[in-house]
């Protein structure tokens, strides 16, 4: 059972169209962070979320923390061919990270 | 400044054998995060070592296993092998193992198991 349920698990769009990835947990976090990771890569990390309610902004992205640190978001504006990947949300349990299972981005050009 | 490097990229075992993989952490940072990334299964938490020891294991058994050198450097061994081990290991590092620090990821050792 994951701790954390991301969905969709997979998401093909055409360039310019806007979506969302959810990141869902029973459980509260301390922090909560998002990761996009390409083919042959390690994970980067894109935000970390600290504060219930927050809402950090990178570029086109928008990472929302819901107020009770059990879910977020991520919002993607105008998507382009580049922000192809694996999209992973992870929550800090107990000095570890758990890790959703991710969302599989393909924007078409 | 390097990132995480680890090694081999590229690994090929056969059941039963055994397999070491290498990490090697941003320099300045003492702790060293092990994860298995499996098809279907997402990122799964295997071990943490900080300052030569281990501080946390996750639900894996025995025969995962690993240490840190005294330059922080890591070994991941797994063994007695199974299909089912075949997975992209990846490596992280963070400054200390203190909460809220930042994990950074190395590329990945990718162990085929026949």
């Amino acid at each position: 059972t994951q701790l954390l349920e991301q969905s969709p698990q997979f998401l093909s769009i055409q360039e310019g169209e806007n979506l969302t990835v959810y990141c869902n947990s029973s459980s509260v976090f301390s922090s909560l962070q998002w990761y996009r990771q390409e083919p042959g890569e390690g994970p980067v990390l894109l935000v970390t979320v600290v504060t219930g309610g927050e809402v950090k902004k990178l570029k086109r992205l928008t990472f929302q923390f819901g107020d009770a640190r059990k879910d977020s978001s991520l919002h993607i504006t105008a998507a382009q061919p580049g922000d192809t990947g694996l999209y992973l949300c992870a929550g800090e349990y107990g000095n570890k990270l758990v890790f959703g299972a991710g969302t599989i981005l393909r924007v078409k050009s | 400044e390097a990132g995480v490097t680890q090694s081999p990229t590229h690994l090929i075992k056969t059941r039963g054998q055994q397999a070491t993989l290498r990490c090697s952490p941003i320099s300045g940072h003492t702790s060293v995060y092990w994860y298995q990334q499996a098809l279907g299964l997402g990122l799964q938490f295997l071990l943490w070592y900080d300052e030569g020891e281990e501080r946390n294991r996750g639900n894996f058994p025995p025969r995962f296993s690993g240490r840190q050198f005294p330059n922080y450097s890591s070994e991941l061994n797994v063994n007695a092998l199974e299909l089912e081990d075949s997975a992209l290991y990846l490596c992280a590092s963070s400054l200390s193992g203190q909460r809220g620090d930042t994990q950074y990821f190395g590329p990945g050792t990718r162990l085929t198991v026949l």
